[in-house]
């Protein structure tokens, strides 16, 4: 168990439509990351958070957005989905946001847009 | 912008065989970690290298940092059946981590 929740763990939807997936870190962890993994292929980078702010930001869509709570968990919001956004997206965190801390990944949400 | 290559894409190999998998940076690393992601399971962390010419050894499992701290490979002795699945490097710039493409290894019996 890496400590980190994400939920849910399958969320199935129409297009168009617009759903959150939502993560809760690793106890202690401030930063929070998004990935998205479509099938079979490698992990794409979304954005990252550093204790509610936002640190960096990947190739993420403008209709995705994303937020981190003061409580350290984290959102991410996916809308007007589209056929091509089915995928599995990870929520990972670590203790810092620098990259020189190990990732700690959820189980991820697999998301299916029919 | 940064970018982390990793070869191969796939690789077949039959029980007992040695498999190796190479990571490339374009930029300098401050560090280079590694994950396995099993099939159908999230990415978890395997180890992480900081200095130039690091080697460290987990069991069957030998992994190297170059020297100019821009290549790393992850080598496995004798693969077994439980060694499958897709092994990524993550590559540590100044602020953020960026991952390889990914070696999926497949195991014959």
């Amino acid at each position: 168990d890496s400590g980190v929740t994400q939920t849910p763990k399958h969320l199935i939807t129409a297009t168009g439509q617009r759903v959150t997936l939502r993560c809760s870190p690793r106890s202690g962890d401030l930063s929070v990351y998004w990935y998205q993994q479509s099938l079979d292929q490698g992990l794409q980078f979304l954005i990252q958070y550093y204790n509610g702010e936002e640190r960096a930001k990947g190739n993420i869509l403008e209709r995705f957005s994303a937020q981190q709570f003061p409580d350290l968990h984290s959102e991410l919001n996916l809308s007007s989905l589209e056929l091509g956004d089915s995928a599995l997206y990870f929520c990972a965190s670590s203790p810092t946001g620098t990259g020189g801390s190990p990732l700690h990944f959820g189980n991820g949400t697999r998301l299916t847009v029919t | 912008g940064q970018q982390v290559m990793q070869i191969p894409q796939y690789q077949h190999v039959q029980e007992g065989e040695d498999f190796t998998t190479y990571c490339n940076s374009s930029t300098t690393l401050s560090n280079i970690q590694w994950y396995k992601q099993r099939p159908g399971g999230h990415p978890v962390f395997l180890i992480q290298l900081v200095k130039s010419g690091e080697v460290k050894k987990q069991k069957r499992l030998t992994f190297q940092f170059g020297e100019a701290k821009k290549n790393s490979s992850l080598h496995i002795t004798a693969t077994q059946t439980t060694d499958v699945g897709t092994y990524f490097c993550a590559g540590a710039g100044a602020n953020n981590l960026f991952f390889g493409t990914g070696t999926r290894l497949t195991v014959i019996p």
